[in-house]
């Protein structure tokens, strides 16, 4: 199993672009999650996804917009870059298992708006 | 609303010393608890993950505690080694915010040969 996949590892926009982060995951999971990484902060939840077809926002959405056609892909939108977007990405998927909800991080996608 | 601090926000010790990260919540209504490790560049890995009706979790040279009506927890490493440095996040499930995970910042971890 490749687990959780994001691409681009690192990307820079320039202000008022667009882009797609890629996520996909391999193990059948039917949870996913957008999380976005500040310099000394905790992780954000951005959109979230409770199966194919199903998203709904997170703590921080603005700026961003999900779609969840597939089990396995969960790509991230963002429309008109601004640089408060300049961050690191992450995507996780999850299941429910006996001792709770467990789950399992991409290694992250470096955003650089200028 | 859940805040999570974490503290030292920065560590470093010397190899084979023994210890503790703290973990604070506001709020005590959790699920549960979790502890991530996070390498530079890389993901977060999950280390333990502690149900609100347990009082710890052991995993190899890692103990976590967790007293929910305290809103604490903590991270113990045992005989600390060069490979333990990283970055270590607690995340709390909670009612309040949809059953959805609410991160710390993080503690620095250094352990000097």
């Amino acid at each position: 199993n490749a687990g959780v996949t994001q691409t681009p590892k690192f990307r820079i926009l320039k202000i008022g672009q667009s882009m797609t982060l890629q996520c996909a995951q391999d193990m059948n999971h039917n949870y996913m999650y957008w999380y976005r990484q500040d310099p000394g902060m905790g992780l954000k939840l951005i959109y979230y996804s409770v199966g194919a077809g199903i998203t709904d926002k997170g703590e921080v959405p603005n700026g961003y917009n999900v779609s969840r056609s597939t089990t396995e892909d969960f790509p991230l939108r963002l429309e008109l870059a601004a640089p408060s977007q300049t961050s690191v990405y992450f995507c996780a998927s999850s299941y429910v298992g006996a001792f709770g909800e467990t789950q399992y991080f991409g290694p992250g996608t470096r955003l650089l708006v200028l | 609303k859940q805040e999570v601090t974490q503290i030292p926000a920065a560590l470093s010790v010397p190899e084979g010393e023994n210890l503790v990260l703290n973990c604070s919540f506001t709020d005590s209504a959790i699920y549960n608890l979790q502890w991530f490790r996070q390498d530079p560049g890389k993901g977060l890995t999950s280390l333990l993950l502690i149900q609100s009706s347990q009082r710890e979790q052991t995993s190899g040279r890692l103990n976590a505690s967790l007293d929910k009506s305290s809103g604490r927890s903590t991270l113990y490493i045992a005989a600390s080694q060069p490979g333990d440095s990283a970055t270590y996040l607690c995340a709390v499930r909670g009612v309040e915010y949809g059953n959805k995970l609410v991160f710390g910042a993080g503690t620095i971890l250094r352990v000097k040969s």
